[in-house]
């Protein structure tokens, strides 16, 4: 049971254009979300998070949109770099004191020169 | 700062073998969880530490443990390895484990022959 999805694999954006990532999740007790960015052989990489008391949150040339009736989240990069090419990640995580992430599958980004 | 640091980076087993793998946090950080990824399951929380505590356990057998060390530096074993437990071992670390960011380490690329 997939709880957090990441339905498209792959994703490729023309530089300097806008990348649009999507995430839907299932489970109503999820109230935080990031973004993970990840590159081949290294660990993932914090790039954005929002609360559930918010809907959208921005951070340079990152904003990440949260839909909580649709429960869906958006991650747009804009502009988008050829340096942004790497695997995005969503996770959410639930109320409580132990911050357990469940994370999607993932999307290949690939912004073209 | 100092980031989340792992070892060994990478480490080939045999069938039947156990292993050990390191995590030291980022200073402050209290709390350590350990993912595991694989291509075909993605990212799949393990266990999470704080305070020398075992604090939430996701859906692993029995072979995988871990604990904490006061210094809140981790450590995670593996027991009579399989061909399947052959993956990229990931730690990642937060300020409390609640409403806090997890930071990754590079993790640990784990062979199991």
């Amino acid at each position: 049971d997939q709880q957090v999805k990441q339905n498209s694999p792959s994703l490729s954006v023309q530089e300097g254009r806008i990348s649009i990532l999507n995430c839907d999740y299932t489970n109503s007790m999820f109230d935080y979300f990031l973004w993970y960015k990840k590159y081949p052989a290294e660990g993932p990489t914090f790039l954005i998070s929002i609360s559930s008391i918010k809907d959208k949150n921005e951070d340079g040339r990152f904003t990440v949109f949260l839909n909580k009736s649709a429960k869906h989240l958006s991650l747009h990069i804009v502009p988008s770099q050829p340096g942004d090419s790497a695997v995005y990640f969503c996770a959410a995580s639930g109320a409580g004191s132990a911050r357990q992430l469940t994370f999607g599958s993932g999307t290949q980004l690939t912004v073209l020169p | 700062k100092a980031g989340v640091t792992q070892t060994p980076r990478y480490l080939i087993k045999t069938r039947g073998q156990q292993v050990t793998l390191s995590c030291s946090p980022i200073s402050g950080h209290r709390s350590v969880s350990w993912y595991q990824q694989t291509p075909g399951q993605g990212l799949q929380f393990l266990f999470e530490y704080f305070s020398e505590t075992q604090r939430n356990k996701g859906n692993f057998p029995g072979r995988f443990s871990g604990r904490q060390f006061s210094n809140s530096r981790s450590e995670m074993n593996v027991s009579t390895l399989e061909l399947g437990d052959s993956a990229l071992y990931l730690c990642a670390s937060s300020l409390t484990g609640a409403d806090s960011t997890q930071y990754f380490g590079p993790g640990t690329r784990l062979l199991v022959l």
